[in-house]
């Protein structure tokens, strides 16, 4: 099935620091990779979409300045959080969309997620 | 705009309990459903899914059906087990939209105990 990896899976930084977290689809292209930020006991919340080879579109509220992605191909995506602080802790999931597969379904390939803890 | 309503968790079960997770939601158009489940330390994995209205999604037990009328996609199982403890989520995304968003509800943790 189609795989979707991310790295690092867990991150501790200072604060202040920058921090980059790449999302690569393993055995598929992905003209489209979502970027989500889950909370602790509540759900998934979409940050920006991503498409190969523009820019992304970002989610009202969410600040593209210091959420910087970049889709330079159609296995990676990758989200930078510039200047991170302790509230940019949180679990980042990226997801996929297999453009191969002619689905009419829509169904995303999900990464295991990365954990940045921002100290 | 769109939005997915699911059932409060914590749900506890006993092995070989019958298992109903509740999922409303409100929608502009017609989409498609999901439900997604995230096993503890892993990303989220589909579970299932329907596509129109009346149309039965099932996979590993599990099954919802798309009801218009009631705009629901409740999840069942008649028996569940110890390995199905995790999160599950119910989403919905549109057909031929130029980004397929998901919107998911807030998740139900499911614990299942021998």
């Amino acid at each position: 099935g189609a795989v979707v990896s991310q790295h690092p899976s867990w991150v501790i930084c200072k604060s202040g620091t920058s921090v980059k977290i790449e999302c690569r689809s393993l055995d598929f292209q992905a003209t489209t990779m979502f970027w989500y930020r889950q909370f602790p006991k509540q759900s998934l919340m979409l940050m920006a979409t991503s498409n190969e080879g523009s820019k992304a579109t970002y989610e009202q509220g969410v600040e593209k300045d210091k959420f910087l992605i970049n889709h330079a191909s159609l296995t990676l995506s990758t989200l930078t959080v510039t200047s991170a602080h302790p509230e940019d802790s949180s679990f980042y999931i990226c997801s996929a969309r297999d453009i191969t597969s002619g689905s009419s379904y829509n169904e995303q390939f999900f990464g295991p997620g990365t954990r940045l803890t921002v100290l | 705009g769109d939005s997915v309503t699911q059932m409060e968790g914590p749900v506890t079960l006993s092995e070989e309990a019958f298992l109903t997770i509740n999922c409303t939601y409100t929608a502009t158009g017609y989409p498609s459903l999901f439900w997604y489940v995230q096993y503890p330390g892993e990303g989220l994995q589909l579970l299932l899914k329907a596509t129109k209205a009346d149309d039965k999604g099932s996979n590993k037990g599990f099954e919802a059906t798309y009801r218009k009328e009631t705009t629901s996609f409740h999840l069942e199982k008649g028996s569940v087990q110890v390995s199905d403890s995790a999160v599950y989520f119910c989403a919905l995304s549109y057909s031929g939209g130029s980004n397929y968003k998901l919107t998911f509800g807030k998740g139900t943790l499911l614990t299942v105990n021998p």
